[in-house]
């Protein structure tokens, strides 16, 4: 079994969705939790850190499932720009990210 | 510099070469990562330095792979007689305090082997 599993999608939404990404962990022992987004052939950039509690900026929001091993994020009012794949990551003793899930959004 | 730095930002090189990739990573953070990532893919771990700490080398995928990093800053990754399937785009990450900003990725070098 993998460390980290993402669905690799594509989900395709129009503009205005709201669309949600789940990711499993399988170490329960992981300290700490990242949504990163890759656009095409760049490299990946930080969306949110995932606290305990969950998190929210502007139209994402993050939560943590620790009895379930997992962590979701919440896009509202997709707009053509959220057009990305969105990895996440957990840290255990090391780094360690899934293989991503691609949004592509729709006019 | 303000970002992660990563050179070459694309080498062609020939099926058997050495190659050398190199990561300047933000000045003052501790944590350097190195990753792969062939197209479309994942990313893959390949090797993790936190301070003066002995390197996790558990991604590695052979021998002919290896990595340091010189007074806690600048490192590089090395791989000998490359094989076509070495193809890939090589990233290093950098932080400082992980847990409070995440890991800052360069830009990444191309490798392409012939």
């Amino acid at each position: 079994r993998k460390e980290v599993e993402q669905d690799p999608g594509p989900f395709n939404v129009p503009e205005g969705a709201t669309v949600a990404f789940n990711c499993t962990y399988s170490n329960s022992a992981s300290q700490s939790f990242f949504w990163y987004r890759q656009d095409c052939r760049k490299e990946p950039k930080l969306l949110m850190s995932v606290y305990s509690s969950g998190n929210e900026d502007g139209r994402f929001t993050a939560q943590l499932n620790r009895a379930s091993q997992y962590i979701s994020l919440l896009i509202r009012d997709s707009k053509l720009s959220d057009s990305a794949t969105y990895l996440c990551g957990t840290d255990t003793d090391k780094l360690i990210f899934g293989t991503g899930t691609r949004l592509q959004v729709f006019p | 510099g303000a970002g992660v730095s990563q050179s070459p930002s694309n080498k062609v090189t020939e099926k058997g070469k050495d190659v050398e990739l190199r990561c300047d990573p933000i000045s003052g953070h501790t944590a350097l990562y190195w990753y792969r990532q062939s197209l479309g893919q994942g990313l893959e771990f390949l090797i993790y330095f936190q301070g003066n700490s002995a390197p996790d080398k558990s991604g590695l995928p052979s021998d002919r792979f290896s990595a340091e990093r010189t007074g806690g800053s600048v490192s590089t990754l090395t791989i000998q007689r490359t094989q076509q399937e070495d193809s890939a785009v090589y990233l290093c990450a950098s932080s400082l305090a992980p847990e409070a900003y995440g890991y800052t990725f360069g830009s990444g070098t191309r490798l392409t082997v012939v």
